[in-house]
Protein backbone atom coordinates (compact mmCIF):
# COMPACT_ATOMS: atom_id res chain seq x y z
CA UNK A 1 0.00 0.00 0.00
CA UNK A 2 0.89 3.45 -0.74
CA UNK A 3 2.49 5.18 2.46
CA UNK A 4 4.81 7.46 4.13
CA UNK A 5 7.31 5.76 6.72
CA UNK A 6 8.98 7.92 9.45
CA UNK A 7 11.37 5.25 10.68
CA UNK A 8 12.01 6.80 14.20
CA UNK A 9 9.27 7.10 16.36
CA UNK A 10 11.27 9.09 19.38
CA UNK A 11 14.66 10.31 19.33
CA UNK A 12 16.46 11.88 22.17
CA UNK A 13 19.68 14.23 21.85
CA UNK A 14 21.78 15.96 24.03
CA UNK A 15 21.71 20.12 22.81
CA UNK A 16 24.85 20.38 20.03
CA UNK A 17 24.44 17.20 18.33
CA UNK A 18 23.19 16.75 14.90
CA UNK A 19 20.02 15.52 14.08
CA UNK A 20 18.62 13.41 11.20
CA UNK A 21 15.61 12.31 11.26
CA UNK A 22 14.02 9.56 8.44
CA UNK A 23 11.10 9.86 5.78
CA UNK A 24 10.53 7.59 3.25
CA UNK A 25 7.67 7.58 0.87
CA UNK A 26 6.28 4.70 -1.34
CA UNK A 27 4.27 6.95 -3.95
CA UNK A 28 5.32 7.11 -7.77
CA UNK A 29 5.31 9.92 -10.01
CA UNK A 30 5.65 13.37 -8.94
CA UNK A 31 5.10 14.53 -5.87
CA UNK A 32 5.58 17.37 -3.24
CA UNK A 33 7.54 17.42 0.02
CA UNK A 34 6.83 18.29 3.51
CA UNK A 35 7.93 18.15 6.68
CA UNK A 36 5.18 19.93 9.76
CA UNK A 37 6.49 20.23 13.44
CA UNK A 38 3.95 19.89 16.48
CA UNK A 39 6.13 22.10 19.63
CA UNK A 40 4.22 21.31 23.07
CA UNK A 41 0.68 22.64 23.16
CA UNK A 42 0.81 23.87 19.87
CA UNK A 43 -1.07 23.39 16.39
CA UNK A 44 1.21 21.95 13.94
CA UNK A 45 3.33 24.32 11.58
CA UNK A 46 5.33 24.18 8.46
CA UNK A 47 8.77 23.38 8.99
CA UNK A 48 10.29 23.31 5.03
CA UNK A 49 8.79 21.83 1.75
CA UNK A 50 9.99 20.64 -1.46
CA UNK A 51 8.11 21.23 -4.69
CA UNK A 52 11.59 21.22 -7.65
CA UNK A 53 14.36 22.47 -8.22
CA UNK A 54 17.33 22.42 -5.59
CA UNK A 55 16.34 18.81 -3.60
CA UNK A 56 18.50 20.80 -1.13
CA UNK A 57 15.84 22.74 0.86
CA UNK A 58 16.28 25.21 3.69
CA UNK A 59 13.33 25.88 6.68
CA UNK A 60 13.23 27.68 9.31
CA UNK A 61 14.86 27.45 12.84
CA UNK A 62 18.17 25.53 11.02
CA UNK A 63 16.61 23.19 9.89
CA UNK A 64 17.03 21.36 5.91
CA UNK A 65 15.87 17.76 4.25
CA UNK A 66 17.17 16.51 1.09
CA UNK A 67 15.13 15.14 -1.38
CA UNK A 68 16.73 11.59 -3.06
CA UNK A 69 14.31 10.73 -5.63
CA UNK A 70 15.98 7.38 -6.22
CA UNK A 71 15.58 6.38 -2.49
CA UNK A 72 12.33 7.83 -2.46
CA UNK A 73 13.21 9.91 0.93
CA UNK A 74 12.87 13.28 2.73
CA UNK A 75 15.16 13.56 5.65
CA UNK A 76 15.19 16.13 7.61
CA UNK A 77 18.93 17.34 9.15
CA UNK A 78 20.14 19.95 12.04
CA UNK A 79 23.44 20.39 11.98
CA UNK A 80 23.00 21.29 16.10
CA UNK A 81 19.67 20.61 17.96
CA UNK A 82 18.42 22.83 20.61
CA UNK A 83 16.46 22.25 24.14
CA UNK A 84 13.87 24.67 21.98
CA UNK A 85 13.78 22.04 19.25
CA UNK A 86 11.80 19.18 21.27
CA UNK A 87 8.70 18.58 19.25
CA UNK A 88 6.49 16.14 17.50
CA UNK A 89 7.52 16.21 13.43
CA UNK A 90 5.62 15.10 11.17
CA UNK A 91 6.76 14.17 7.31
CA UNK A 92 3.94 14.64 4.54
CA UNK A 93 4.27 13.67 0.61
CA UNK A 94 1.23 15.14 -1.51
CA UNK A 95 1.08 13.23 -4.83
CA UNK A 96 0.48 15.22 -7.54
CA UNK A 97 -2.63 13.03 -8.75
CA UNK A 98 -3.86 13.28 -5.84
CA UNK A 99 -5.05 17.05 -5.84
CA UNK A 100 -4.40 18.53 -2.00
CA UNK A 101 -4.46 15.81 0.07
CA UNK A 102 -1.44 15.13 1.98
CA UNK A 103 -0.33 11.81 3.30
CA UNK A 104 1.03 12.06 6.93
CA UNK A 105 3.82 9.69 8.45
CA UNK A 106 3.71 8.34 11.76
CA UNK A 107 5.26 11.10 13.52
CA UNK A 108 8.89 11.16 15.11
CA UNK A 109 8.91 12.38 18.74
CA UNK A 110 11.91 14.25 19.76
CA UNK A 111 13.51 15.16 22.68
CA UNK A 112 16.68 17.71 23.27
CA UNK A 113 18.34 17.38 26.92
CA UNK A 114 19.35 20.80 27.75
CA UNK B 1 -4.65 37.78 6.18
CA UNK B 2 -6.55 34.06 6.40
CA UNK B 3 -7.33 32.46 9.48
CA UNK B 4 -8.84 29.21 11.04
CA UNK B 5 -10.94 28.94 13.81
CA UNK B 6 -11.36 25.69 15.17
CA UNK B 7 -13.82 24.62 18.51
CA UNK B 8 -14.44 23.64 20.86
CA UNK B 9 -10.80 22.93 22.00
CA UNK B 10 -11.52 20.47 24.24
CA UNK B 11 -14.82 18.24 24.45
CA UNK B 12 -15.92 15.12 26.55
CA UNK B 13 -18.73 12.89 25.39
CA UNK B 14 -20.36 10.09 26.62
CA UNK B 15 -20.67 7.23 24.62
CA UNK B 16 -23.81 6.98 22.16
CA UNK B 17 -24.16 11.13 21.96
CA UNK B 18 -23.83 12.94 19.06
CA UNK B 19 -20.87 15.05 18.03
CA UNK B 20 -20.80 18.58 16.52
CA UNK B 21 -17.15 19.75 15.73
CA UNK B 22 -17.25 23.00 13.86
CA UNK B 23 -14.03 24.77 11.54
CA UNK B 24 -14.29 27.87 9.66
CA UNK B 25 -12.02 29.79 7.50
CA UNK B 26 -11.20 33.57 6.86
CA UNK B 27 -9.60 35.85 4.73
CA UNK B 28 -9.96 33.26 1.50
CA UNK B 29 -12.74 31.71 -0.79
CA UNK B 30 -13.51 28.33 -2.00
CA UNK B 31 -10.71 26.98 0.31
CA UNK B 32 -10.19 22.90 0.38
CA UNK B 33 -10.77 21.67 3.52
CA UNK B 34 -9.36 18.59 5.54
CA UNK B 35 -10.40 16.67 8.40
CA UNK B 36 -7.66 14.79 10.59
CA UNK B 37 -7.53 12.27 13.23
CA UNK B 38 -4.31 12.30 15.13
CA UNK B 39 -3.64 9.43 17.10
CA UNK B 40 -0.17 8.98 19.85
CA UNK B 41 2.46 7.63 17.48
CA UNK B 42 -0.15 7.05 14.37
CA UNK B 43 0.66 9.96 13.22
CA UNK B 44 -2.26 11.97 11.21
CA UNK B 45 -4.80 10.33 9.33
CA UNK B 46 -7.22 12.07 6.57
CA UNK B 47 -10.73 11.63 7.77
CA UNK B 48 -12.75 13.75 4.83
CA UNK B 49 -11.69 16.65 2.42
CA UNK B 50 -13.90 18.76 0.56
CA UNK B 51 -13.47 20.92 -2.37
CA UNK B 52 -16.85 23.06 -2.54
CA UNK B 53 -19.91 23.35 -1.15
CA UNK B 54 -22.10 19.97 -0.28
CA UNK B 55 -18.56 18.22 -1.68
CA UNK B 56 -17.48 15.86 0.79
CA UNK B 57 -14.79 12.87 -0.18
CA UNK B 58 -14.44 10.33 2.55
CA UNK B 59 -10.89 8.56 3.25
CA UNK B 60 -11.44 5.98 5.52
CA UNK B 61 -15.06 4.13 6.74
CA UNK B 62 -15.96 4.98 9.89
CA UNK B 63 -18.50 6.02 12.85
CA UNK B 64 -17.93 9.71 11.62
CA UNK B 65 -19.38 11.85 8.69
CA UNK B 66 -18.66 15.42 7.61
CA UNK B 67 -20.57 18.55 6.22
CA UNK B 68 -19.88 21.55 4.19
CA UNK B 69 -23.04 23.73 4.34
CA UNK B 70 -20.89 26.73 3.43
CA UNK B 71 -18.12 28.01 1.16
CA UNK B 72 -15.70 28.30 4.62
CA UNK B 73 -17.38 25.86 7.26
CA UNK B 74 -16.66 22.44 7.57
CA UNK B 75 -18.06 20.15 9.94
CA UNK B 76 -17.55 16.41 11.58
CA UNK B 77 -20.31 14.87 12.68
CA UNK B 78 -21.47 11.81 14.62
CA UNK B 79 -24.90 10.48 15.44
CA UNK B 80 -23.89 8.25 18.17
CA UNK B 81 -19.91 8.30 19.39
CA UNK B 82 -18.08 5.17 20.36
CA UNK B 83 -14.71 4.92 22.90
CA UNK B 84 -12.78 4.57 19.47
CA UNK B 85 -13.37 7.86 18.41
CA UNK B 86 -11.46 9.50 21.31
CA UNK B 87 -8.58 11.40 20.08
CA UNK B 88 -7.36 14.53 18.66
CA UNK B 89 -9.21 16.14 15.98
CA UNK B 90 -7.47 18.67 13.49
CA UNK B 91 -9.19 20.71 10.58
CA UNK B 92 -6.86 22.46 7.98
CA UNK B 93 -6.97 24.46 4.91
CA UNK B 94 -5.34 24.61 1.61
CA UNK B 95 -5.79 26.89 -1.49
CA UNK B 96 -7.78 25.74 -4.15
CA UNK B 97 -5.63 25.70 -7.32
CA UNK B 98 -1.43 25.42 -6.98
CA UNK B 99 -0.76 23.67 -3.63
CA UNK B 100 0.96 25.03 -1.13
CA UNK B 101 0.54 23.12 1.81
CA UNK B 102 -1.94 22.92 4.37
CA UNK B 103 -2.78 25.80 7.47
CA UNK B 104 -3.99 24.04 10.56
CA UNK B 105 -6.21 24.96 13.23
CA UNK B 106 -5.70 24.20 16.77
CA UNK B 107 -7.50 21.06 17.00
CA UNK B 108 -9.97 19.54 19.21
CA UNK B 109 -9.79 17.05 21.98
CA UNK B 110 -12.53 14.63 21.55
CA UNK B 111 -12.75 12.27 24.95
CA UNK B 112 -15.35 9.47 24.74
CA UNK B 113 -16.13 8.40 27.78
Amino acid sequence: AQSVSQHNHHVILSEAASLELGCNYSYGGTVNLFWYVQYPGQHLQLLLKYFSGDPLVKGIKGFEAEFIKSKFSFNLRKPSVQWSDTAEYFCAVNPNNQGGKLIFGQGTELSVKP
Amino acid sequence: SQTIHQWPATLVQPVGSPLSLECTVEGTSNPNLYWYRQAAGRGLQLLFYSVGIGQISSEVPQNLSASRPQDRQFILSSKKLLLSDSGFYLCAWSTNGPFYGYTFGSGTRLTVV
